[in-house]
């Protein structure tokens, strides 16, 4: 089955404590993209990827690292969490070029930094 | 900056009334407008792409439309299982992508 897969899909975590959240997908897509989501202001692209080892920040990259050592992986790092990293994030997955650019979206990560 | 208005924030509708959903944009050089649906606690799942002004995409009772300066999409006869958050958003030349802050529409039966 075709998918993009999250994991945790729940973190709670203490603020300073380094944290992956682990992304892979299946459809040997080029391009891969985290978001966070927070109530009233939408979803927001932190860093995005168009292949391996390219990689691009987003809107807002602050406080969060990437990789894309594999085509099929994307983690998302934070180095040192804070309270208003507090948000759910999510992964997604696309081809490039015009006619197969929709994205899949995984099931998201609830995150608590507290 | 690039940036996506959606209006309303929210949608109330009885069930079989039509309505439109509007998304405003401004982008340096759009690659594409999206459609995306959320239903609670999951992710977005897509819905059209359109690429240029005059294009339009229909699946069952949605149909999107897109001019320079904005979208819309409409839901003819709504049901029930219409009610989500329908989400809007815009890929820039950089492959950069930007959403709205999303609809969400409740179809009352």
């Amino acid at each position: 089955e075709a998918q993009v897969t999250q994991n945790p899909r729940y973190l709670i975590t203490v603020t300073g404590k380094k944290l992956t959240v682990t992304c892979s997908q299946n459809m040997n897509h080029e391009y891969m993209s985290w978001y966070r989501q927070d109530p009233g202001l939408g979803l927001r692209q932190i860093y995005y990827s168009m292949n391996v080892e390219v990689t691009d920040k987003g809107d807002v990259p602050e406080g969060y690292k990437v990789s894309r050592k594999e085509k099929r992986n994307f983690p998302l790092i934070l180095e040192s969490p804070s309270p208003n990293q507090t948000s759910l994030y999510f992964c997604a997955s696309s081809f490039l070029g015009s006619t197969n650019e929709k994205l899949f979206f995984g099931s998201g990560t609830q995150l608590s930094v507290l | 900056e690039d940036q996506v208005t959606q209006s309303p924030e929210a949608l109330r509708l009885q069930e079989g009334e039509s309505s439109s959903l509007n998304c405003s944009y401004t982008v340096s050089g759009l690659r594409g407008l999206f459609w995306y649906r959320q239903d609670p606690g999951k992710g977005p799942e897509f819905l059209f792409t359109l690429y240029s002004a005059g294009e339009e995409k229909e699946k069952e009772r949605l149909k999107a439309t897109l001019t320079k300066k904005e979208s819309f999409l409409h839901i003819t006869a709504p049901k029930p299982e219409d009610s989500a958050t329908y989400l809007c958003a815009v890929q820039a030349e950089d492959y950069k992508l930007s959403f709205g802050a999303g609809t969400t529409v409740t179809v009352r039966a």
